[in-house]
């Protein structure tokens, strides 16, 4: 099984910082790599595909890069909205999900 | 617009086989590149996906609960059936399903987009 290892677990920052989040596979797949973001109580919401596609109707301020083994998503100016749990997904040998990243108000 | 529902008991004992059905709306399941995936979340836990049935009726398992899962669909009904057998407290869960396009017959998986809103379904005697 390829194992997503996120980093890190939870993550304090204020409106208008820029935030990192990196996502790292046990074994390389390739640009296979998905991004996903969860309120409390709802279902998850499909960010970037591929690595770096932006999904339709996601704000550009969300960005995600990476390739092989390791990978980030990037909110270059962080608005109340986005405080959530953001998880990873590899999907080039089945699927797993990392173990999310909590972003926190400061 | 794609839209997913989740339905099905919400309370199942130990060693009985649960069943849950995703019904869904906006796309055919026999378009070529669909599919409908199921993921479960424990409360509190991260997300850990189960299965992916495609629009050619193929399907794909996650390798640690294949032998507990079946999955089907019946595209005149807009649906997706999900089976797992033995369940267990560890198995309580919210399930999902979610929507997928653009697969590919030799790919195992693929992102997911839309999710239905969820069902808890909690294993206890």
């Amino acid at each position: 099984d390829i194992q997503m290892t996120q980093s890190p677990s939870t993550l304090s920052a204020s409106v208008g910082d820029r935030v990192i989040i990196t996502c790292r596979a046990s074994q390389s797949i390739s640009n296979w790599l998905a991004w996903y973001q969860q309120k409390p109580g709802k279902a998850p919401k499909l960010l970037i595909y591929k690595a770096s596609s932006l999904q339709s109707g996601v704000p550009s301020r969300f960005s995600g890069s990476g390739s092989e083994t390791e990978f980030t998503l990037t909110i270059s100016s962080l608005q109340p909205d986005d405080f959530a749990t953001y998880y990873c997904q590899q999907y080039n040998t089945y699927s797993t999900f990392g173990g999310g990243t909590k972003v926190e108000i400061k | 617009q794609i839209t997913l529902e989740e339905s099905g008991p919400t309370l199942v004992k130990p060693t009985q086989t649960l069943t849950l059905t995703c019904t869904f709306s906006g796309f055919s399941l026999s378009t070529s590149q669909m599919g409908v995936g199921w993921i479960r979340q424990p409360p509190g836990k991260a997300l850990e996906w189960l299965a992916l049935i495609y629009w050619d009726d193929d399907k794909r398992y996650s390798p640690s609960l294949r032998n507990r899962l079946t999955v089907s669909k019946d595209t005149s009904k807009n649906q997706v059936v999900l089976t797992m057998t033995n369940m267990d407290p560890a198995d309580t869960a919210t399930y999902y399903c979610a929507h997928t396009a653009g697969l590919s017959m030799t790919w195992d998986a693929n992102w997911f987009a839309p999710w239905g809103q969820g069902t808890l379904v909690t294993v206890s005697s």
